[in-house]
């Protein structure tokens, strides 16, 4: 079965500055890899995801995640954070043999620094 | 135009009653799922139906029974309240169900905040 860990609980960083979450999936085979977002008070949105092709992944809102199997990581980053980035992210896997079933990490909670 | 909706968005209750909470979405999709988000964030999958069929059943109390009238709607009905099912219950829906549809993304509702007095 699949898992997926965020060893990041709380990150802050100073508006404008570079951010990278870290994430680490377990699973034998090619792993679908997630990124989601959770403003307060709000349902999940996708922020961008990886299932086979180019490893550096473009999504919405100017992020980018890389898939690294040698590392079995799928971090996210993002040049220069905007105060609106404040959330919640998760980290998430599904697998070819789960049907409809992902996986979500604990969560990682972005503040930002004024 | 909501793509994904819960109702209520807040629930307040007494230990030992029985409550629902409704989604709804008008995505087209043919599979839909709760998740439970406790009190750390950490968001568990409990139910997913594909086109009114369940398909996912996790280790969840039989207290908790959802129904899916249509493929469009997903209810759950929780019996006998208590304590710790206090939290927020997500709907969310996706397309797909078979064997590497795990990569369709799932669309969320807004949650329902469940507290249970």
């Amino acid at each position: 079965a699949q898992s997926v860990t965020q060893p990041d609980i709380h990150i802050t960083v100073s508006e404008g500055a570079s951010l990278e979450l870290r994430c680490n999936y377990s699973y034998g085979a090619t792993p679908y890899l997630f990124w989601y977002v959770q403003s307060p008070g709000q349902g999940l949105q996708l922020l961008l995801k990886y299932f086979s092709g180019d490893t550096l992944v473009q999504g919405i809102k100017g992020f980018e995640a890389e898939f690294k199997r040698s590392q079995s990581s799928f971090n996210l980053r993002k040049p220069s954070v905007h105060w609106s980035d404040a959330a919640e992210y998760f980290c998430a896997v599904g697998a070819y043999s789960s049907a409809s079933k992902i996986i979500f990490g604990s969560g990682t909670r972005l503040s930002i620094r004024p | 135009d909501t793509a994904v909706s819960q109702t209520p968005k807040y629930l307040v209750t007494q230990m030992g009653n029985d409550k629902s909470i409704k989604c709804e979405q008008n995505l087209g999709h043919d599979t839909m799922y709760w998740y439970k988000q406790d009190s750390k964030k950490f968001l568990k999958i409990m139910f997913s139906y594909n086109n009114k069929e369940l398909i996912i059943n996790e280790t969840v109390p039989n207290r908790f029974s959802p129904k899916s009238p249509d493929k469009a709607h997903l209810n759950l009905h929780i019996n006998s309240l208590e304590l710790g099912d206090s939290a927020v219950y997500f709907c969310a829906s996706s397309h797909g169900t078979s064997k590497g549809a795990s990569y369709n993304e799932q669309f969320f509702g807004p949650g329902t905040r469940l507290t249970v007095l």
